[in-house]
C-alpha cells in the first residue's frame, strides 16, 4: 500500500516553544491530509482536516491558532504546536487517503517539559 | 458516520482464529466497514474493507452479515504480532476515520 511518513518521529521541548510536525505522501499525492492526536491508552481523537491550498477544517474543541496546520503541496502537510506546554505532550498521527484506502503515518511522539 | 460497537478486550490462543465483532445497526447503504489495527506506539494499520460481500485478503478475512448491521474480522491463524488494538469504522469513504475505543486483542502463547 501506499506509505506516509512523518518527521521527527520523537521530540521533546522546553514549555513555550513551537515544534513543527511534517507529514508526507511518499508514493501518492493527497490533496487532502488528517491530522490525529492520542493520549495514553485512549483511542485516536481527529483534530483537523488538512486541505492542500485552502484551510485547514478544525473539528469542535481545538484550537486553530495553537494547532497551526499548512498543506502548501499535495505531498506535504505540517502540524504546528504553538506555545506547547505539558498538556500537549502526545502521540500524533497524520492520515493520507489515496483513491484506495488510507493510509497512517508511524506518528510523533511530543513531550513537552 | 454510522456509530460502532466493539467489546473492549478479547484473548485468543496462539495459532487459532480470532474472531473479532463489530455491531454497525445505524450503517446507511452507501457507507463501507473499514478495520484498522493499532500496534502499541505505532500508527494505525489498514487490515480490510468491505462494502456488501465478504472481503479476504493475505491479512485477513471480513464476513458482514446481510442485513449490514454487524460485521465479523477474522485472522485466520493468530500470531503473538497479531496484538494489539483492533478498529471497527463505518464511513462513506472520504479518507476521514473516526476512531472508536476498539478491541484490545490479546494474542496467547
Amino acid at each position: 500500500g501506499a506509505v506516509v511518513s512523518q518527521h521527527p518521529s520523537r521530540v521533546i521541548c522546553k514549555s513555550g516553544t513551537s515544534v513543527k510536525i511534517e507529514c508526507r505522501s511518499l508514493d501518492f499525492q493527497a490533496t487532502t491530509m488528517f491530522w490525529y492526536r492520542q493520549f495514553p491508552k485512549q483511542s485516536l481523537m481527529l483534530m483537523a482536516t488538512s486541505n492542500e491550498g485552502s484551510k485547514a477544517t478544525y473539528e469542535q474543541g481545538v484550537e486553530k491558532d495553537k494547532f497551526l496546520i499548512n498543506h502548501a503541496s499535495l505531498t506535504l502537510s505540517t502540524l504546528t504546536v504553538t506555545s506547547a506546554h505539558p498538556e500537549d505532550s502526545s502521540f500524533y498521527i497524520c492520515s493520507a487517503p489515496d483513491h484506495l484506502g488510507t493510509y497512517f503515518g508511524p506518528g510523533t511522539r511530543l513531550t513537552v517539559l | 458516520d454510522a456509530k460502532t460497537t466493539q467489546p473492549p478486550s478479547m484473548d485468543c490462543a496462539e495459532g487459532r482464529a480470532a474472531n473479532l465483532p463489530c455491531n454497525h445497526s445505524t450503517i446507511s447503504g452507501n457507507e463501507y466497514v473499514y478495520w484498522y489495527r493499532q500496534i502499541h506506539s505505532q500508527g494505525p494499520q489498514y487490515i480490510i474493507h468491505g462494502l456488501k460481500n465478504n472481503e479476504t485478503n493475505e491479512m485477513a478475512s471480513l464476513i458482514i452479515t446481510e442485513d449490514r448491521k454487524s460485521s465479523t474480522l477474522i485472522l485466520p491463524h493468530a500470531t503473538l504480532r497479531d496484538t494489539a488494538v483492533y478498529y471497527c469504522i463505518v464511513l462513506f469513504p472520504t479518507g476521514k476515520l473516526i476512531f472508536g475505543q476498539g478491541t484490545t486483542l490479546q494474542v496467547k502463547p
